[in-house]
C-alpha cells in the first residue's frame, strides 16, 4: 500500500504571513494525483488543490500553492497571506487507479 | 445534484444495535467511497464502489459491516451490532473517474453508546 506522510502535526502561523505544510508520499506508480483537503471544525472536508503526477507546473489557487518534486516523492502545500479561516486540519492525500490514501493530518493554528 | 447528500447527520445507538447511513452521490460519478475518521483524525477507508459493484472492499470488517449502492437509490452503509469503538465520524465520497478528486459528503456522526 501506498503511504503519505505528514510530519507535523501541528502548525501555527501569524496573520497575514506564510506557512508551508510538509508532505512525502510512497508510491511505485507513475501516473497519479496529489490532493491537500482543507477539515475545519466543521469536519467538511474541502478540496484545497490538486497536482496531477503528470504535470510539472506546480499548481496555484489563490493564496494556496504547491511545491512538488516528483523525483524526492514531496508535495508541500504553501499558504500565503494567511487568514483567520485557514485555520484547520489539513490532509495530503494521494491517488491512484488502485488506491487513495490520506496523511495523519496536520493542524494549522492561525494568531491574530 | 453538485453535492454528495449523506443522511443522516448525526446518529446515536446503543452498543449491539443497528446503524444505518445513507449517501447519495453526485449525479454522474461511477465511484462512490466510505471512510471512517475517528477522533484521532485519521481517515480509514472502508470500501469503493463502481457503480453498483464492489471495487475495492479491503478495508471492511466484514463481519459486522455492509454495503451496498443498488441503482436509483442512496449508497448505504451497515452496521450491525454496533459497538463503542465504531463512533466515529463517517464520509462518502464520489468521484466521476477512477482517478482524480473526490467530492466528499458532510459525514454522519456516529456515536454508540
Amino acid at each position: 500500500a501506498q503511504t503519505v506522510t505528514q510530519s507535523q502535526p501541528e502548525m501555527s502561523v501569524q496573520e497575514a504571513e506564510t506557512v508551508t505544510l510538509s508532505c512525502t508520499y510512497d508510491t511505485s506508480e507513475s501516473d497519479y494525483y496529489l490532493f491537500w483537503y482543507k477539515q475545519p471544525p466543521s469536519r467538511q472536508m474541502i478540496l484545497v488543490i490538486r497536482q496531477e503526477a503528470y504535470k510539472q507546473q506546480n499548481a496555484t489557487e489563490n493564496r494556496f500553492s504547491v511545491n512538488f518534486q516528483k523525483a524526492a516523492k514531496s508535495f508541500s502545500l504553501k499558504i500565503s497571506d494567511s487568514q483567520l479561516g485557514d485555520a484547520a486540519m489539513y490532509f495530503c492525500a494521494y491517488r491512484s487507479r488502485d488506491d487513495m490514501r490520506f496523511g495523519a493530518g496536520t493542524r494549522l493554528t492561525v494568531k491574530p | 445534484g453538485e453535492e454528495v447528500a449523506q443522511t443522516p447527520k448525526h446518529l446515536v445507538r446503543g452498543e449491539g444495535q443497528k446503524a444505518k447511513l445513507y449517501c447519495a452521490p453526485i449525479k454522474g460519478h461511477s465511484y462512490v467511497f466510505w471512510y471512517q475518521q475517528v477522533l484521532k483524525n485519521e481517515f480509514k477507508f472502508l470500501i469503493s464502489f463502481q457503480n453498483e459493484n464492489v471495487f475495492d472492499e479491503t478495508g471492511m470488517p466484514k463481519e459486522r459491516f455492509s454495503a451496498k449502492c443498488l441503482p436509483n437509490s442512496p449508497c448505504s452503509l451497515e452496521i450491525q451490532a454496533t459497538k463503542l469503538e465504531d463512533s466515529a465520524v463517517y464520509f462518502c465520497a464520489s468521484s466521476p473517474a477512477q482517478t482524480g478528486g473526490y467530492t466528499f459528503g458532510s459525514g454522519t456522526r456516529l456515536t454508540v453508546v
